[in-house]
């Protein structure tokens, strides 16, 4: 079955300081990639997604991914994060056009100001 | 801005009741889906809806849980009977009529605890 592996369910850091979350998936084919934020006390948000074209996305808040299909990767970086980037992230990846979304476990990213 | 509605927020019930949850998607979404996210993990599918055709179900225990879109706009996620092992945070999604790049919008989410 087709699964989303992310590296850190929990991660802290500095303010200024550099995010990289990592995701992997299971299937070999042909997939779309997502990234959602889920904000305190904020619904289930699309951060950025990849369906084909440049591997190297541009997200919303100054995030981007890398989709690296040789590694079946898709992670999440930001150069330098700021508190209001505190919130839960989750990957998701759908197999071809109009299949299922399945999400990792998320990572919560605390920011310490 | 359009946002997908639920209903209650928070519910409390005992083992062996019967809960419903209900959605509003956003207006002139034709899909829309229930997930189910257990604490610690990310959302898990239950049913999809295109209109009022359920188009994946696959996920959904179906000796207890049904969910329905009578005219292919709200819908209803019922439980019955809960266990405990059901409590979890319920949300809904919605997008508009299937497409390649389609978004998936989702709700507050309904959090049940089963006692």
């Amino acid at each position: 079955a087709q699964s989303v592996s992310q590296h850190n369910h929990h991660v802290i850091l500095s303010e200024a300081a550099s995010l990289e979350l990592g995701c992997n998936y299971s299937y070999g084919g042909t997939v779309n990639l997502f990234w959602y934020v889920q904000y305190p006390g904020q619904h289930l948000q699309l951060l950025l997604k990849y369906f084909s074209g440049d591997p190297l996305v541009k997200g919303i808040k100054g995030f981007e991914a890398e989709f690296i299909k040789s590694k079946f990767s898709f992670n999440l970086r930001k150069p330098s994060v700021q508190w209001s980037d505190t919130a839960e992230y989750f990957c998701a990846v759908r197999k071809e056009y109009g299949n299922k979304l399945v999400f990792g476990a998320g990572t919560i990213l605390r920011v310490k100001s | 801005e359009a946002e997908v509605a639920q209903s209650p927020r928070y519910k409390i019930t005992e083992k062996s009741q019967a809960v419903a949850f209900w959605c509003d998607p956003i207006s002139g979404h034709a899909t829309l889906y229930w997930y189910r996210q257990i604490l610690g993990q990310g959302p898990e599918l239950l049913v999809q809806f295109q209109d009022e055709s359920v188009v994946d179900d696959s996920q959904l225990p179906k000796d207890r849980f049904s969910a329905e879109r009578l005219k292919g706009v709200d819908s209803t996620l019922k439980i019955q009977p809960a266990e405990l092992g059901d409590s979890a945070m319920y949300l809904c999604a919605s997008s508009p009529r299937e497409r390649e790049e389609g978004e998936q919008y989702f709700g507050p989410g309904t959090r049940l605890t089963v006692t």
